[in-house]
């Protein structure tokens, strides 16, 4: 069975302390991985997909990576507003995408 | 293009009552897709639709759960009879082809009292 598993469930940063978070996965044929941020009371924003292993992609302080296991969102000198959850989803060779249970940011001033 | 649109925004209706909610993709997405978010359970997949036809309902919980789509702009989600452990926020996406990112609407927070 497919499934997608975060890590760190939530974690809290200082402001311009940078980390890294975690989507572990196991699919039959990933058409693709999607990285969303979502802020409460939102629905998921779209921040990155990637499609196979070593693809990297950079938008702002942000950068993913993918490995065929797991992909990596690193956050270089996170800043108060980058505070929010942030969803993995793979979608597999059925089509359908399925997400984790997201990783709580919190960036303190 | 708006986005996808959901309405209503918030429904609160009473145990036993029909809910109805309603969802526009973005123009010219082949793939839409009803998600059910939750603190206990995340964002689960109810049922995704491919050029209108139900591909995948493995996802919706129960019969009273059913969806349609009768048109390449229009999708809902219908819960008949409502359950208080239906209360959740109910979040509609579409794509433009498989392995493309979903984009995804405002959702509906459903209460059922």
């Amino acid at each position: 069975e497919d499934q997608v598993t975060q890590s760190p469930e939530a974690l809290r940063l200082q402001e311009g302390e940078s980390s890294s978070l975690n989507c572990s996965y196991t699919v039959s044929g990933l058409r693709g991985l999607f990285w969303y941020r979502q802020d409460p009371g939102k629905g998921p924003e779209f921040l990155f997909t990637l499609y196979s292993a070593g693809e990297e992609k950079e938008k702002e302080r942000l950068k993913a990576t993918l490995t065929k296991k797991e992909s990596f969102l690193h956050i270089t000198a996170p800043k108060p507003e980058d505070s929010a959850t942030y969803l993995c989803a793979v979608q597999a060779g059925n089509n359908d995408m399925r997400f984790g249970a997201g990783t709580r940011l919190t960036v303190k001033p | 293009d708006a986005g996808v649109i959901q309405s209503p925004r918030h429904e609160v209706t009473e145990m036993g009552q029909e809910v109805t909610l309603r969802c526009k993709p973005i123009s010219g997405h082949d793939y839409l897709f009803w998600y059910r978010q939750t603190m206990m359970r995340g964002l689960e997949l109810l049922i995704y639709f491919n050029n209108n036809v139900p591909i995948d309902d493995s996802g919706m919980p129960e019969d009273r759960f059913s969806a349609k789509m009768p048109n390449a702009s229009f999708s809902t989600l219908k819960i008949q009879p409502s359950e208080p452990r239906d209360s959740a926020v109910y979040f509609c996406a579409s794509s433009f082809l498989s392995g493309t990112e979903a984009f995804f609407g405002q959702g509906t927070r459903l209460t059922v009292v």
